[in-house]
């Protein structure tokens, strides 16, 4: 079946560095992908959608300078957390979008994301 | 807005048990109802659906109904076994297009079956 690699599935960064998380839909074209953050205890949350070639769209309350998302191609979209604090340390999950079968939507494994 | 309230856990269960994972939402339309199951190193998996108010989703021996009057969309299965060990997500979305639409998920409840 399809598969969503994410990557890495955990990072450890000090704070104010800049961090990279990796969505790669391996076996289809994915126009579509969708970024999602859980703190703990909290709903898994959702923080943009993302469109191939163009801008992602922000949820309400998520600062795009701060999670820049890139779109680049149809099989990767990347989630950047720049100038990362502790309060960033979440578990960060992606999916996206098949339109070529019924299921259509494919998560990633996650992304436990740690600032020290 | 739409809102998802998912029993908390983790919730430990001995294998053959029966299991209920509790789930209520609020939303102002008519949404769609979905269980999503992520076991340990794999990404989220769609378990079952439900489109409308009565209909029932089941998939692997797990079921749940989808009761507009309590909305509700409980998850159920008459006997467990270890294999079933995952985190399971509630979760809804506004349209009918099988969880296109961005959805909107419960906290998600850990589970586990002992031997």
């Amino acid at each position: 079946g399809a598969v969503v690699s994410q990557h890495p599935s955990w990072v450890i960064c000090k704070s104010g560095t800049s961090v990279k998380i990796e969505c790669r839909s391996l076996d289809f074209q994915a126009t579509t992908m969708f970024w999602y953050r859980q703190f703990p205890k909290q709903s898994l949350m959702l923080m943009a959608t993302s469109n191939e070639g163009s801008k992602a769209t922000y949820e309400q309350g998520v600062e795009k300078d701060k999670f820049l998302i890139n779109h680049a191609s149809l099989t990767l979209s990347t989630l950047t957390v720049t100038s990362a604090h502790p309060e960033d340390s979440s578990f960060y999950i992606c999916s996206a979008i098949d339109s070529n079968i019924n299921e259509k939507l494919f998560f990633g494994s996650g992304t436990q994301l740690s600032v020290l | 807005g739409n809102s998802v309230t998912q029993m908390e856990g983790p919730v430990t269960l001995s294998e053959e048990a029966f299991l209920t994972i509790n789930c209520t939402y609020t939303a102002t339309g008519y949404p769609s109802l979905f269980w999503y199951v992520q076991y340990p190193g794999e990404g989220l998996q769609l378990l079952l659906k439900a489109t409308k108010a009565d209909d029932k989703g089941s998939n692997k021996g797990f079921e749940a109904t989808y009761r507009k009057e309590t909305t509700s969309f409980h998850l159920e299965k008459g006997s467990v076994q270890v294999s079933d060990s995952a985190v399971y997500f509630c979760a809804l979305s506004e349209g009918a297009n099988f969880g296109n639409e961005k959805l909107t998920f419960g906290t998600g409840t850990r589970l586990t079956i002992i031997p």
